[in-house]
């Protein structure tokens, strides 16, 4: 099992530049989150999903896209990037019910300059 | 909307015990979680405590009082591989009951 994929590691994008963060999980987990990540506030959530097909905002959706076109597969897109943005993103799944535990992805690291 | 409090920094001694505290505002309660993470990594999970009590995993144990909004993480016989970033996250009824994590503490173990 390689459990939660994120690519790339690192990226360093111009102020205005679309990209898209890619995640994928092989464990057949229903749940899938995008949280970021900066200095002295924890992760906080962007967007999530209950399974293929849905998908809903969290704390700080703003800027940022998502889609759920198969179980696997949850990427994150940022329309126009700005240096606000500037994070590392986490990815992260886990099954319905059970300890509620998410896996997380290695995290990719995000400089919009 | 759903918030969380821990301290930011706690230092211990190898072999020592620690408490990481976690105070919490939520709509809805349905579990409390923590996560470690080590600089650089990504977030492990640790456990999750939906009643009130403690639960023991090994060296690790976490405690839930759902009347004080409040939870801790105990880290018995420390060694210096603890050293991390701890995250308690709260499961309220927003954003499709997923979690919402606090600000960190970051643990020092000294030899």
């Amino acid at each position: 099992n390689a459990g939660v994929t994120q690519t790339p590691k690192f990226q360093v994008l111009k102020t205005g530049q679309s990209m898209t963060l890619q995640c994928a999980q092989d464990m057949n987990h229903e749940y899938m989150s995008w949280y970021r990540q900066d200095p002295g506030m924890g992760l906080r959530l962007i967007h999530y999903s209950v399974g293929a097909g849905i998908t809903d905002q969290g704390e700080v959706p703003n800027g940022y896209n998502v889609s759920r076109s198969t179980t696997e597969d949850f990427p994150l897109r940022l329309l126009s990037a700005a240096p606000s943005q500037t994070s590392v993103y986490f990815c992260a799944s886990r099954e319905t019910g059970g300890n509620y535990g998410y896996t997380f992805g290695s995290g990719t690291r995000l400089t919009v300059v | 909307g759903q918030s969380l409090e821990q301290p930011s920094e706690v230092t211990a001694v190898e072999g020592a015990i620690v408490q990481i505290n976690c105070t919490y505002q939520t709509s809805g309660f349905y579990g409390l979680s923590w996560y470690q993470q080590h600089d650089g990594g990504a977030p492990t999970f640790l456990s999750y405590n939906a009643l009130d009590g403690l639960e023991e995993t090994g060296r690790f144990s976490s405690f839930l009082s759902r009347s004080d909004s409040y939870g801790y993480l105990l880290l018995q016989e420390l060694q210096m591989k603890d050293s991390a970033s701890y995250f308690c996250a709260v499961r309220g009824v927003n954003y499709g009951q997923n979690f919402v994590f606090g600000p960190g503490t970051r643990l020092s173990v000294l030899p």
